[in-house]
């Protein structure tokens, strides 16, 4: 298996601009999660979703963001309008259980100006 | 709501010094997951602990779960510039998870 594939890698948009980060999880793997890394913040979960379905979306910042999971082999999350506050690196993880070990991605790096 | 503290923020050792990172949770973990993050790569996965009292070893690497199951710790013994990098814990805490800041450590050889 590939691992985890996130694309773009690296994104630079202008303040406004929608912005979408996609994630291709691990094959059999039911559970997907979204993160988000700034050296202010850390580490933050956003979103995770469970067959397809979300399960907690307490972490995403606001109206602005949002993530979908159309099927168990792709996920998206937007962020419109983007704001340079969005700065960051946007992880994508996927586990085989709730509790289990997490496989990242690469992580997209996106950068609002 | 749920968080989980980890000391210290940064620790800079000489290459053979031991080097140890701890995580407080304010509230009773299911389980506790430790992670390694290279400068300018993702997180990966080092090991879980369940059972209270768990104590787990990898090579030079000690992980610990304490009996509350509220704190944890990761020691590595006699570090090398390989361990450069940053520790991270995450806990489960109902359907909540919730990763401490991380430790980075930097080794001088």
């Amino acid at each position: 298996d590939a691992g985890v594939i996130q694309s773009p890698r690296h994104e630079v948009t202008e303040m406004g601009q929608e912005v979408t980060l996609r994630c291709k999880p691990i094959s059999g793997h039911d559970y997907l999660f979204w993160y988000r890394q700034t050296m202010m913040r850390g580490l933050e979960l956003l979103i995770y979703f469970n067959n397809n379905v979300p399960i907690d979306d307490s972490g995403m910042p606001e109206d602005r963001f949002s993530a979908k999971m159309p099927n168990a082999s792709f996920s998206t999350l937007k962020i419109q309008p983007s704001e340079p506050r969005d700065s960051a690196v946007y992880f994508c993880a996927s586990s085989s259980g709730r509790g289990n070990e997490q496989f990242f991605g690469p992580g997209t790096r996106l950068t609002v100006l | 709501g749920q968080q989980v503290m980890q000391i210290p923020q940064y620790q800079h050792v000489q290459e053979g010094e031991d080097f140890t990172t701890y995580c407080n949770s304010s509230t009773t973990l299911s389980n506790i997951q430790w992670y390694k993050q290279r400068p300018g790569g993702h997180p990966v996965f080092l090991i879980q602990l369940v059972k209270s009292g768990e104590v787990k070893k990898q090579k030079r690497l000690t992980f610990q779960f304490g009996e509350a199951k509220k704190n944890s710790s990761l020691h590595i013994t006699a570090t090398q510039t390989t361990d450069v990098g940053t520790y991270f814990c995450a806990g489960w805490g109902g359907n909540k998870l919730v990763f401490g800041a991380g430790t980075i450590l930097r080794v001088k050889s």
